[in-house]
């Protein structure tokens, strides 16, 4: 069982660019997040999916778009990407059947905005 | 507003006992998780309390008092692999996490 996967591992990207990073989970979970981590800041959701074919905003979701075309997959797409998108990202994803629940967090992507 | 306020770094000795402290203010409150990371790694599941008290989890355990808004991890019989950033987060009224900055702790030997 690989629980949730990332990719890219590591990206360096030009300004402007379109950047996919994508995020798989075995686990079947209802819930999935994606969270930046910057140094000397908390994690910060970005944009959620509470199920299929459901999304939600985040703290911080300017700039970013997501999609949860089934269970297992929740894609993060900047449309034009800007330095300041500099970031580890994160995907978890948790059980969401209703209440608090554990989140799992994938190996993150390491991103770079040049 | 919400607020999680945590220590910017902690240094302990190996063979110690550390507590690292949180306090919090969020929009009502559905509980808090604990969660550590190492450098370069994804965070990792350590407790949850929901209500008040002390929970035990072998050299681990996490207290909460909900009144207070606070929580604290203890970490007894330190390793050098307890080396790693522990990070407080409150569940909001929403059912979002809230998360700190995170508590870098540093084990000498």
């Amino acid at each position: 069982i690989a629980g949730i996967t990332q990719a890219p591992t590591s990206q360096i990207l030009a300004a402007g660019r379109r950047m996919t990073l994508r995020c798989t989970q075995d686990m079947r979970h209802n819930a999935m997040y994606w969270y930046r981590q910057d140094l000397g800041l908390g994690l910060r959701l970005i944009h959620y999916s509470n199920t299929a074919g459901t999304t939600g905003k985040g703290e911080v979701p300017d700039g970013y778009s997501v999609s949860r075309a089934n269970t297992d997959d929740f894609p993060l797409t900047l449309a034009s990407a800007v330095p300041s998108q500099t970031s580890v990202y994160f995907c978890a994803s948790s059980d969401g059947r209703g209440g608090p629940d554990t989140q799992y967090f994938g190996p993150g992507t390491r991103l770079t905005v040049l | 507003g919400q607020n999680i306020d945590q220590p910017t770094e902690m240094t302990a000795t190996e063979g110690a006992i550390v507590q690292i402290n949180c306090t919090y203010q969020t929009s009502g409150f559905n509980g808090l998780f604990w969660y550590q990371q190492h450098a370069g790694e994804a965070p990792t599941f350590l407790s949850y309390n929901v209500l008040d008290g002390l929970e035990e989890k072998g050299r681990f355990s996490s207290f909460l008092s909900r009144s207070k808004g606070y929580s604290y991890l203890l970490l007894k019989e330190l390793q050098m692999k307890d080396s790693a950033s522990y990070l407080c987060a409150p569940f909001d009224s929403n059912y979002q996490l809230i998360w700190g900055a995170g508590t870098k702790l540093i084990i000498k030997p």
